[in-house]
């Protein structure tokens, strides 16, 4: 159990529809990342925020936005959802920045969009 | 952009057998780090190698790292049914953002 709890597991919406995904990170993580997992794409880092504020930006649509709150929980949404976001996407946590030391990963909401 | 490339991108092996899959990358690194991801499950961290380091062991872990051919390996002996899962190496370049490979789908057959 790495610590990092992602709600829902699963998520069946239609196109260009909005959902809200959300991460409680490890005890004691300030840095909250969220990945995007396909098939095609593999894992793409899409947004990082230490602390409450916006640390760094990977490869995230205008459509998507993130937040996290002083709690350090952190939500993901997604907006006018198309086919093509269907994916898996997943939280991460560390106690340092990106890279200086391991990310704990949730086990990921499953996204589909129909 | 994928920084890492996992080599081979899949591979089957007995159980009892040693299994290598190889990562290369295009630019400087502070560090790399290889992660298992089990199917359908969230990633699980398994060893960070330093830019200064050139090997290091976890259990039935090996890592190598090579910063001059730019390139790394993961060596499990002894391989298990239970090692059967895709695993991925990340490495930390310009920014301090960690971006991953594609990775090596492996199969253990028991």
């Amino acid at each position: 159990d790495s610590g990092v709890t992602q709600t829902p597991k699963h998520l069946i919406t239609a196109t260009g529809q909005r959902v809200t995904l959300r991460c409680s990170p490890r005890s004691g993580d300030l840095s909250v990342y969220w990945y995007q997992q396909s098939l095609d794409q593999g894992l793409q880092f899409l947004i990082q925020y230490y602390n409450g504020e916006e640390r760094a930006k990977g490869n995230i649509l205008e459509r998507f936005s993130a937040q996290q709150f002083p709690d350090l929980h952190s939500e993901l949404n997604l907006s006018s959802l198309e086919l093509g976001d269907s994916a898996l996407y997943f939280c991460a946590s560390s106690a340092l920045g990106q890279g200086q030391a391991p990310l704990h990963f949730g086990n990921g909401t499953r996204l589909t969009v129909t | 952009s994928q920084q890492g490339e996992e080599d081979p991108q899949a591979l089957s092996i007995q159980e009892g057998e040693n299994a290598t899959m190889n990562c290369s990358y295009k630019t400087s690194i502070n560090n790399l780090q290889w992660y298992r991801q089990n199917s359908g499950r969230g990633l699980v961290h398994l060893i960070l190698i330093r830019s200064n380091e050139r090997e290091k062991h976890s259990g039935r872990l090996r890592v190598t790292l090579d910063t001059s051919k730019k390139s790394s390996s993961l060596l499990i002996t002894a391989s298990r049914a239970a090692d059967t899962a895709s695993y991925f190496c990340a490495t930390d370049n310009a920014g301090n953002m960690l971006t991953f490979g594609g990775g090596t789908r492996l199969m253990v057959k028991p």
